[in-house]
């Protein structure tokens, strides 16, 4: 069954600290996996997105972590800052069919104290 | 910043109501999908459509339907809204597989 398993499902870090969102997945075959970020009440923005041959991507304050071997991704938030809060969500596509499914986990939800 | 769209933000109706929940996206994307979302937990795919005229029902099963007749809008109906519809549903497009998948801002639909 493909799933997507996220770690912790909740994070309180003092504001300007460093943190990292685990990622585990067992979607497969495996085409790429996506990091978004949701505020409350709004639509997922996307941060980053990492194909099979991608170790690393960064955006900003974000970098993303990709090890397909095994199947596992992280998510590195530098210098945190008020306007992080929010749920972070880790999307592993299929590439089994031709829609490329997408696969959620529940998200992290980040609060950044000040 | 992405332009996919959907309306209204936030609606309140009673049980019985037929409601549409509009999506439109100027990006030409063909794969358009509607997602449903408690608090706290994930996205469920309810709809997609691979283009005009295509519409296929996704891993949660929904009362919802939906059309598909121009490539830029993709509504949602619920022909008799109950309580149990009282949910956040989310709109997205993409090219394919390779591309971003982008989302609207959500409609937060509450049944009384």
């Amino acid at each position: 069954k493909n799933q997507v398993e996220q770690s912790p499902q909740s994070l309180i870090i003092l504001e300007g600290k460093n943190c990292t969102l685990q990622c585990n997945y067992t979607v497969s075959p495996f085409s790429n996996l996506r990091w978004y970020k949701q505020d409350t009440g709004r639509g997922p923005v996307s941060l980053t997105i990492m194909t099979f041959s991608e170790n690393t991507k960064s955006n900003g304050r974000y970098t993303a972590t990709l090890d397909a071997d095994t199947k596992q991704s992280s998510l590195h938030i530098t210098a945190s800052q008020l306007s992080d809060s929010a749920s972070y969500i880790c999307v592993v596509s299929d590439r089994g069919s031709t829609l490329g499914r997408l696969y959620f986990g529940r998200g992290t939800q980040l609060t950044v104290w000040p | 910043e992405a332009d996919i769209y959907q309306t209204p933000r936030y609606l309140v109706i009673g049980t019985g109501k037929k409601i549409t929940l509009e999506c439109s996206q100027t990006m030409g994307h063909d794969k358009m999908y509607w997602y449903q979302q408690d608090p706290g937990m994930e996205l469920h795919l309810i709809h997609y459509s691979y283009g005009v005229n295509s519409t296929e029902k996704g891993d949660l099963s929904s009362e919802s339907t939906v059309s598909r007749i121009r490539t830029e809008h993709f509504p949602l109906t619920l022909e008799s809204a109950r309580p149990s519809h009282t949910s956040q549903y989310l709109c997205a497009s993409s090219t394919g597989e390779w591309t971003e998948a982008f989302f609207g801002q959500g409609t937060r639909l509450t049944v009384v």
